[in-house]
């Protein structure tokens, strides 16, 4: 089946640095990639798309200059955390479907990045 | 409005029990999608099964089934004699097929399945 790999799995920072995590789709190719983000015993929220060889599409409230996204191939997607807050710190994992035009692709996650800023 | 309603934020069940995970949703839209994710304490979420919404014949896989109703807007899913592997966080999602490629989940129930 579809996998998407996510990396590192954790990550440990200090404050005013800045993270990068990288989201890679194994078997397949995904022009789109999503970027979800989950508060402990809480839902995901999604952060951004990520779209190959474009800007990334933010959700409101999401601040684009705070987290850079590039989608540098059909097959890699990265979130950098910038100048990393302590209130950053949470649940990552990015998202991608195989079948991009169906409505019915489910959606295969990574394993998740939890970030830890101290 | 597009919505998830998962209202048991946690339910624990000893070993052997049925327990089933209540999803209730919300769209405007006569087309969508439903699915259901596992995820497990090692924090990925694990696929389970989608249903869309022309399709309301219940489904069984294993333990697992799922009852959708269209009629009450619901997604249930149910475990049969469930086991300490099922412990995880089970979440409902929505993907109706108007809004790009937003997915809505529900905030989750927490399944402890005690030996």
């Amino acid at each position: 089946g579809a996998v998407v790999s996510q990396h590192p799995s954790w990550v440990i920072c200090k404050s005013g640095t800045s993270v990068k995590i990288e989201c890679r789709s194994l078997d397949f190719q995904a022009t789109t990639m999503f970027w979800y983000r989950q508060f402990p015993k809480q839902s995901l929220m999604l952060m951004a798309t990520s779209n190959e060889g474009s800007k990334a599409t933010y959700e409101q409230g999401v601040e684009k200059d705070k987290f850079l996204i590039n989608h540098a191939s059909l097959t890699l997607s990265t979130l950098t955390v910038t100048s990393a807050h302590p209130e950053d710190s949470s649940f990552y994992i990015c998202s991608a479907r195989l079948h991009e035009i169906s409505y019915n692709s489910p959606l295969h996650f990574g394993n998740g990045t939890r970030l830890t800023v101290t | 409005a597009q919505k998830v309603t998962q209202a048991q934020t946690e339910i624990s069940v000893v070993e052997k029990e049925d327990v089933t995970l209540d999803c209730v949703y919300e769209t405007r839209d006569t087309t969508y999608y439903l699915f259901w994710y596992k995820q497990p304490p090692s924090g990925e979420l694990v696929f389970l099964i989608r249903r869309n919404s022309f399709d309301e014949q219940n489904e069984i896989s294993g333990r697992y089934s799922w009852n959708f109703q269209k009629s009450t807007s619901s997604f249930n899913f149910t475990i049969t004699a469930s086991q300490v592997v099922d412990s995880a966080v089970y979440f409902c999602a929505l993907r109706p097929t108007n809004t790009g490629n937003q997915f809505y989940f529900g905030t989750g129930t927490s399944l402890t399945v005690i030996p």
